[in-house]
């Protein structure tokens, strides 16, 4: 059973930069590609980005000149940086599995508030 | 971007009875493989995201036969047979065929 689990701080300060990473267990990084979903507080799903395990990525055009994604396949891990935050980058971040133009397994989610 | 625009926002129902939500794309949602990569998700209150349908009307592992999905190019539906009470929640549509992936606003199920 794939099971993903998001990680990084809660709390980052305006201007700063974001770093989330998702452990993936049950399945190789190696074998497809994964995504980021975020959900700002109160409001609707928004795709992030994904990254595959070949180098290919594809970002959230309002976010590209910002997000940086990579992949660690010592540790089955891939991971999120979004540089310069700022508030309106708070929200429940959600890693997720690619699977052909859909998103087969959710990581619970992991809260991120930008505040000073 | 694909704007997907979903109807009603929200969506009151007996328990028993069926339901039907819109999910309308700007753009055709073919592919050049010919499939519509169009997907349903359900999220509940507090939990994550949730497969329902992908590629328009293929089930995910699990989820009852009362959800199907149907449509082609820019206008599709998901219909729920008979509501239940674990039903409630939002459900969301987004496409995997252009990019950026992008999803629908949501729409709300609560129970009368």
């Amino acid at each position: 059973q794939v099971q993903l689990q998001e990680s990084g701080p809660g709390l980052v300060k305006p201007s700063e930069t974001l770093s989330l990473t998702c452990t993936v267990s049950g399945d190789s990084v190696t074998n497809t590609c994964w995504s980021w979903v975020r959900q700002p507080p109160g409001k609707g799903l928004e795709w992030v980005g994904y990254i595959c395990y070949s180098g290919t990525t594809n970002y959230s055009p309002s976010l590209k000149s910002r997000l940086t994604m990579s992949v660690d396949t010592s540790k089955n891990q891939f991971s999120l940086k979004l540089s310069s935050v700022t508030d309106a980058d708070t929200a429940v971040y959600y890693c997720g599995r690619d699977n052909m133009g859909s998103i087969d397994c959710w990581g619970q989610g992991t809260p991120v508030t930008v505040s000073s | 971007d694909v704007v997907l625009t979903q109807s009603p926002l929200s969506l009151p129902v007996t328990l028993g009875q069926p339901a039907s939500i819109s999910c309308r794309s700007s753009q055709s949602l073919v592919y050049s493989d010919g499939n519509n990569y169009l997907n349903w998700f359900h999220q509940r209150p507090g939990q994550s995201p949730r497969r329902l349908l992908y590629k328009v009307s293929d089930r995910a592992s699990g989820v009852p036969d009362r959800f199907s999905g149907s449509g082609s190019g820019t206008d599709f539906t998901l219909k729920i047979s008979r509501v239940e009470a674990e039903d409630v929640g939002v459900y969301y549509c987004m496409q995997g065929t252009h990019w950026p992936y992008t999803f629908g606003q949501g729409t709300k199920l609560e129970i009368k």
